[in-house]
């Protein structure tokens, strides 16, 4: 069975600095996707960015971007330029290809910008 | 897109009462997920509907719960005889099935207290 494990409940930034949220997971599977997802205080959870594992190059959306490590399986978020908007929870996910078609979720990290 | 409803947003009922929860899916998505979030955890996985047919069970949907999407377009999940353990934000997501790495869309969810 896969797992997703994300090793930090909390982290906190300020406003305008870098920070890094990390990701691990157990597959024997070589064809899936990850993902993080966002989840602001009593709103629902959102897409943040996708990864397929057959891509080398690390995906990135404005802010966002993965460092995606396949046989470390690793699959760390960076959020560059944090906004007071950013404090969230961040759940990384993962989904194989062709097997079980349900996504699996780490713990979360929640994520606090600070003014 | 009005995005994906849930209804009620919360819910308090009693030990040994049955609940039933409403998800309308963003209209054109044919795959309808349900999934349990508990405080401090990621949501796990429940259940899952392509258009009506109902392809995959979590073995944590035990016999007091059952979901339908019977014209493949809302869908209901019930809990009968419910017991405090079923408090929990339960969340219902749709996708387009364009393969595994479709995104899923989330609802806000509804929040089940059992006292």
């Amino acid at each position: 069975a896969q797992t997703v494990t994300q090793s930090q409940p909390e982290m906190s930034v300020q406003e305008a600095e870098t920070v890094t949220l990390s990701c691990t997971y157990d597959t024997s599977e070589s064809n899936y996707y990850l993902f993080w997802y966002k989840q602001p205080p009593s709103r629902q959870m959102i897409l943040v960015i996708r990864q397929e594992a057959y891509k080398q190059q690390n995906a990135t959306e404005n802010r966002f971007s993965v460092n995606f490590q396949k046989a470390a399986k690793s699959f760390s978020l960076k959020i560059s330029d944090s906004q007071l908007g950013d404090t969230a929870m961040y759940f990384c996910a993962f989904i194989s290809q062709g097997g079980s078609e349900k996504l699996v979720f780490g713990k979360g990290t929640k994520l606090t910008v600070n003014p | 897109d009005t995005g994906v409803s849930q209804d009620p947003r919360h819910k308090i009922t009693k030990r040994g009462q049955n609940v039933t929860f409403r998800c309308d899916p963003i209209s054109e998505h044919n795959r309808l997920y349900w999934y349990r979030q508990t405080l401090g955890q990621g949501p796990e996985f429940l259940t899952y509907f392509q258009n009506e047919a109902q392809l995959e069970k979590s073995r944590l949907l035990s016999d007091r719960f059952s979901a339908e999407r019977p014209k493949g377009s809302f869908s209901t999940l019930e809990i009968q005889r419910t017991e405090q353990g079923d408090s929990a934000m339960y969340l219902c997501a749709s996708s387009l099935v364009a393969g595994a790495g479709s995104p899923l869309h989330f609802g806000n969810g509804t929040r089940l207290t059992v006292t």
